[in-house]
């Protein structure tokens, strides 16, 4: 069965202090991971796609990797504007276009 | 604007009541999707499009249809609602398959959606 899990459920953060939140697979086929950033309130907002292991793709004070089980989306020193639901998504390999995304991460950071 | 658009944001019915949930987007996508979020169960794919009359079952589509006769709408139907249907919902579009590089996925607002 395809499943995502993500760690850890809910993550309080000092602003400045940096820290990783990972998202694991088991999937048939990996055909994109996707990092999403949802806000209470909101629909989730996309932030990267990697497509293979190795991959490494920033913006701002993010980073995401990708490796052949797991994807780590590194934040250096967040600031309180980072908090939110940050979810995996894992496109799997068929013949359509299923997603299946994790349960979430919810990150706060106190000023 | 690019956006997606759902409506209505809000909804509280009755069981057995039949519904309708609108997502229209004006960015002239091929793919379209719904989803529902329940508290630690996170997104499950409902049903998604990946064009005009081409439509295809995700992890949960019991009790839900879809139709896509325009490009721009998907309309998410439900002809029986259950309690066990309430959740939120979210729409989203991408101009083509995801699994092409830079491809982005655009969600609506969210609607929240009670079956008494």
């Amino acid at each position: 069965e395809d499943q995502v899990t993500q760690s850890p459920e809910a993550l309080r953060l000092q602003e400045g202090e940096s820290s990783s939140l990972n998202c694991s697979y088991t999937v048939s086929g990996l055909r994109g991971l996707f990092w999403y950033r949802q806000d209470p309130g909101k629909g989730p907002e996309f932030l990267f796609t990697l497509y293979s292991a190795g991959e490494e793709k920033e913006k701002e004070r993010l980073k995401a990797t990708l490796t052949k089980k797991e994807s780590f989306l590194h934040i250096t020193a967040p600031k309180p504007e980072d908090s939110a639901t940050y979810l995996c998504a894992v496109l799997i390999y068929n013949y359509g276009q299923n997603f299946v995304f994790g349960p979430g991460t919810r990150l706060s950071v106190l000023p | 604007e690019a956006q997606v658009t759902q409506n209505p944001r809000y909804l509280i019915t009755v069981t057995g009541k039949k519904l309708t949930v609108t997502c229209s987007q004006n960015m002239n996508h091929e793919y379209m999707s719904w989803y529902r979020q329940d508290p630690g169960l996170g997104l499950r794919q409902i049903y998604y499009s990946m064009n005009v009359e081409v439509t295809d079952k995700g992890d949960v589509p019991e009790g839900y249809k879809v139709s896509r006769k325009e490009k721009r709408n998907f309309p998410l139907i439900l002809e029986s609602p259950s309690p066990n249907q309430t959740s939120l919902y979210f729409c989203a579009s991408s101009p083509t398959r995801m699994h092409t590089n830079g491809n982005i996925q655009y969600f609506g607002a969210g609607t929240r959606l009670s079956v008494l």
